[in-house]
């Protein structure tokens, strides 16, 4: 059975740091794994999507790797900003979607 | 496109009615999930479709939960009848069968009283 966890569960970094977001999953037989943003009251939405043959995705200030065979993949958060404050959910899709119980970020200004 | 509309956003309702939540995917996305998402136990899949047929629902809780996906642009989540302890944000989620992106309509906020 597929699970997803995420860790730290919660995380405090003042604003302009670096930070990594990590996650893990324990089939690495998955069609992709996705990141997601959620803040508070509102819905989800998608940052990145890694395809299960790439190794990486990046937009902007935001770069997530994959490591399919040891299961793990990280967000990594560049020059943090109080705007990245939010709930950070890492989901792999096998034939379903399976999310992880994610990561609550605060940046401190 | 407008993405995944979820109707209503909010629904309070009395112990023991019947509650239908509603879900428009995104044209052409041809799987459709239901979550439910809880403090304690985060983002739960209750069931999922493809191609209109339910694939697995082995995450609906009770035989009081039943889901529907009639035609492709469209799909309900009926609750009856209610209890306190289904209070919860339902989400509705659409993507191409397969390795593509899934994306997350706004949720319903259900408070059962």
């Amino acid at each position: 059975k597929q699970e997803v966890t995420q860790i730290p569960a919660a995380l405090s970094v003042p604003e302009g740091e670096n930070l990594v977001l990590n996650c893990s999953f324990t089939d690495s037989a998955i069609y992709n794994l996705q990141w997601f943003r959620q803040d508070p009251g509102k819905g989800l939405t998608s940052l990145l999507l890694i395809q299960s043959s790439q190794r990486e995705q990046t937009s902007g200030r935001l770069n997530a790797s994959l490591d399919k065979s040891s299961g793990r993949s990280t967000l990594y958060i560049a020059a943090s900003q109080p705007g990245d404050s939010a709930t950070y959910l890492c989901a792999v899709t096998v034939d379903k979607i399976i999310f992880g119980k994610g990561t609550r970020l605060h940046i401190l200004p | 496109d407008a993405g995944v509309i979820q109707s209503p956003r909010h629904e309070v309702t009395e112990m023991g009615q019947e509650v239908t939540l509603r879900c428009k995917p995104i044209s052409g996305h041809n799987s459709l999930f239901w979550y439910r998402q809880t403090m304690m136990r985060g983002l739960e899949l209750l069931i999922y479709f493809n191609n209109n047929v339910p694939i697995d629902d082995s995450g609906m809780p009770e035989d009081r939960f039943s889901a529907k996906m009639p035609n492709a642009s469209f799909s309900t989540l009926k609750i009856q009848p209610s209890e306190p302890r289904d209070s919860a944000v339902y989400f509705c989620a659409s993507s191409l069968k397969g390795a593509t992106e899934a994306f997350f309509g706004q949720g319903t906020r259900l408070t059962v009283v």
